[in-house]
């Protein structure tokens, strides 16, 4: 079964730019959270999607946003980037039932991440 | 969702069995406990999570104290490859999201 898939897996900006990472989860989980981790802040929840809804968001301003499509897979956006978003970017997927319930067994898969530099 | 404490780090001899403690003395009955941890520069992977028993699969144990105030992760024999930073989290399971405290380092010595 494949994993969690990020891409890119390294990417390079400048203050301003936007950015966007993509993540395709494991077949047949239809939940994707994204998670920010920085050394001084460690692992941080950026937002979830079910069924291309979005259903948490943590304390992020409204520069990060992101979606999903029909297929399951994410993309989330940065715009007008700050030296501060520089961070490893993970996704994780979940398997949710259709009342998005987690089953347990699965719990967490996250994937490699995208590491953003922002110059 | 409760918080949890954690020493900032341990090591242990390869070979041996690592005991890796962790308080949530707030924790409420509908809360799991979780077990991640983080290799360097690769995504957390899932290790084990429970309720109330000890629960126990093929990469480690899970010892849940009875008031369910503490819990303790154990890797049975330790290998160099266990080296990671290990997170416990509490949650309810109708949040979605992980909080993710400063982990614990382990350090698997030779």
């Amino acid at each position: 079964k494949a994993g969690v898939t990020q891409t890119p897996r390294y990417l390079i900006k400048t203050r301003g730019q936007q950015v966007t990472l993509s993540c395709s989860p494991i077949s047949g989980h239809r939940s994707v959270s994204w998670y920010q981790q920085t050394p001084g802040q460690g692992l941080q929840f950026l937002f979830e999607y079910f069924s291309e809804t979005q259903r948490n968001k943590g304390n992020f301003p409204g520069r990060f946003s992101g979606r999903q499509f029909s297929n399951s897979r994410s993309e989330m956006n940065v715009s007008t980037l700050e030296l501060g978003d520089s961070a490893l970017y993970l996704c994780a997927s979940s398997y949710r039932d259709r009342g998005h319930n987690l089953k347990f067994n699965y719990g967490y898969t996250f994937g490699s991440g995208t590491r953003l530099t922002v110059v | 969702d409760a918080k949890t404490t954690q020493p900032p780090s341990m090591d242990c001899a390869e070979g041996r069995a690592a005991n890796l403690p962790c308080n949530h003395s707030t924790i409420s009955g509908n809360e799991y406990v979780y077990w991640y941890r983080q290799i360097h520069s690769q995504g957390p992977q899932y290790i084990i999570h429970g309720l109330k028993n000890n629960e126990t699969n093929e990469m480690a144990s899970l010892i849940i104290t009875e008031d369910r105030k503490s819990s303790t992760l154990i890797l049975p024999h330790a290998t160099l490859r266990d080296t990671a930073v290990y997170y416990c989290i509490v949650r309810v399971e109708a949040n979605s999201k992980l909080t993710f405290g400063k982990g614990i380092t382990l350090s698997v010595r030779p």
